[in-house]
C-alpha cells in the first residue's frame, strides 16, 4: 500500500504569513508524530497524536505552531506569522498504534523556506 | 533536544569496505533504533535493538548496544555507493512513542 504522503513537498513563503502542512498516514494507523528537522540535525519531535486527540504537543516550538487531525486520519500542521526562523524540513510519520515496536514510518518531507 | 550524539560526523569510505558509526545517548532508553536517510528527506527504519538486548543482524547491518555506556553501533559491511546517506540513531525512552534523534553520520561510499 502507500507509505505516508506529505504536501506540499517545498513551500516558500514570506515571513509573517501563514502556511499549512498537509500529512495523509498510512491507512489504519491511528498513531501520527510531526518532526522538525533544520539543517545539519537530526529530526525534533513536535507533537503526537493518537486518534483524533493530540497526546502530546510538547514539541512545538510556542504558539504560533498548530496541529490537527479532526477525523483521525490526516494531520494538517499550521503555522502563522512565520519566521525565518521556521525555516526547516517538517516530518511526519505513522505508526499502527503507540508502543516501542511499532515502527514509526516517515513521509518525505515538507521543505518550508520562510524568506 | 537532541538525545543522542553521533560519532564521526562524516565518513568517506571506498566500495566494498566496512563502515562503522557511533551513537551515544543520555537517558534511560526502551529501544534504540537505525535510520538512514538519503538527500535530507525522508527516513528509512533500518533496524531496531531493545534495551535488553546486546547485538542484532539484518543483512549486511549488524548493530550493537551497550546501556551500561549509554552507546551503540552500527556496522555497515560490504558497502555500496548506495549505501551513501546521512544515517541517524533514535532512542525511545519511557514515553514509548517520541523519538529523540541525534545529528547524524554523513557516509559516503566511492565507487
Amino acid at each position: 500500500g502507500a507509505g505516508v504522503s506529505q504536501t506540499p513537498s517545498n513551500k516558500v513563503t514570506e515571513k509573517g504569513k501563514y502556511v499549512e502542512l498537509r500529512c495523509d498516514p498510512i491507512s489504519g494507523h491511528t498513531a501520527l508524530y510531526w518532526y522538525r528537522q533544520s539543517l545539519g540535525q537530526g529530526p525534533e519531535f513536535l507533537i503526537y497524536f493518537q486518534g483524533t486527540g493530540a497526546a502530546d504537543d510538547s514539541g512545538l516550538p510556542n504558539d504560533r505552531f498548530f496541529a490537527v487531525r479532526p477525523e483521525g486520519s490526516v494531520s494538517t500542521l499550521k503555522i502563522q506569522r512565520t519566521e525565518r526562523g521556521d525555516s526547516a524540513v517538517y516530518l511526519c510519520a505513522s505508526s499502527l498504534t503507540r508502543g516501542g515496536y511499532n515502527e514509526q514510518f516517515f513521509g518525505p518531507g515538507t521543505r518550508l523556506t520562510v524568506l | 533536544s537532541q538525545q543522542g550524539e553521533e560519532d564521526p560526523q562524516a565518513l568517506s569510505i571506498q566500495e566494498g569496505e566496512n563502515a562503522t558509526m557511533n551513537c551515544s545517548y543520555k537517558t534511560s532508553i526502551n529501544n534504540l533504533q537505525w535510520y538512514r536517510q538519503n538527500s535530507g528527506r525522508g527516513l528509512v527504519h533500518l533496524i531496531l535493538i531493545r534495551s535488553n538486548e546486546r547485538e542484532k543482524h539484518s543483512g549486511r547491518l549488524r548493530v550493537t548496544l551497550d546501556t551500561s555506556k549509554k552507546s551503540s553501533s552500527l556496522l555497515i559491511t560490504a558497502s555500496r555507493a548506495a549505501d551513501t546517506a546521512s544515517y541517524f540513531c533514535a532512542t525511545l525512552g519511557s514515553s514509548n512513542y517520541k523519538l529523540t534523534f541525534g545529528k547524524g553520520t554523513l557516509l559516503t561510499v566511492n565507487p
